[in-house]
């Protein structure tokens, strides 16, 4: 069975306050690897993607660690804004010339005044 | 403005109606894609169609049937065989279907079935 495994929270953390979400996968032959976040009873939207030298955007950085199969997101200095559910997701071939992501449950985060 | 729209927002049905969901986008994507997502779970694939008049089972097809006989739509229908349809729906498009593009996710049908 394919899986992604993530910690489900919740993170309930200060502002200003440095928070760090990680993620297994199980399947070896993944291909690529993400972060999407989702408000709450929103649809998912793309955080950003993961590479294996790792990358920043901003507050944001993700690491990925094939050998480990191990993803981690890393936010820094938390905004109230930040607040959401943060899905990590593994995109793996299925056939046939496609592939399908396989989406965690998610890490829900709360960043209080 | 460019996206993808589901209709309609809440769904409400009787056990034993069949009923459809609307998806539709206008970002001129070939690939889209039917999830389920029920509380405390990660998203689930449905079925997916990477072009016209072609789609595929994705991990739980049992129950939902779909068609792709517009580029732009993408509807799903839920059965009266699927055991347990309450959930939150969502469909999806992606430029193709890749592992590496970004796939974008419309505004979900949160469907109570009765």
């Amino acid at each position: 069975r394919k899986e992604v495994e993530q910690d489900p929270g919740p993170f309930n953390v200060p502002e200003g306050a440095t928070v760090a979400f990680n993620c297994t996968y199980s399947n070896s032959a993944s291909q690529s690897f993400f972060w999407y976040r989702q408000d709450c009873r929103k649809e998912p939207k793309l955080l950003m993607s993961v590479y294996s030298s790792g990358n920043e955007d901003g507050r944001f950085t993700a690491q990925l660690n094939r050998a480990s199969q191990y993803i981690s997101l890393l936010i820094r200095d938390s905004k109230l804004s930040d607040s959401a559910t943060y899905l990590c997701v593994v995109a793996q071939y299925s056939g046939a010339g496609s592939y399908q992501l396989t989406f965690g449950k998610g890490t829900k985060l709360s960043v209080i005044p | 403005d460019g996206g993808i729209t589901q209709s309609p927002k809440y769904l409400f049905r009787k056990e034993g109606q069949n009923v459809t969901l609307s998806c539709e986008q206008n970002l001129n994507h070939d690939a889209m894609y039917w999830y389920r997502q029920d509380p405390g779970q990660g998203l689930r694939l449905i079925y997916y169609s990477q072009i016209v008049n072609d789609f595929q089972k994705g991990d739980i097809a049992e129950g939902y049937s779909v068609s792709r006989e517009k580029k732009e739509s993408f509807p799903l229908t839920v059965t009266s065989a699927q055991k347990n349809p309450t959930a939150f729906y969502l469909c999806a498009s992606s430029i193709v279907t890749s592992a590496y593009n970004e796939q974008f996710f419309g505004p979900g049908t949160r469907l109570t079935v009765l």
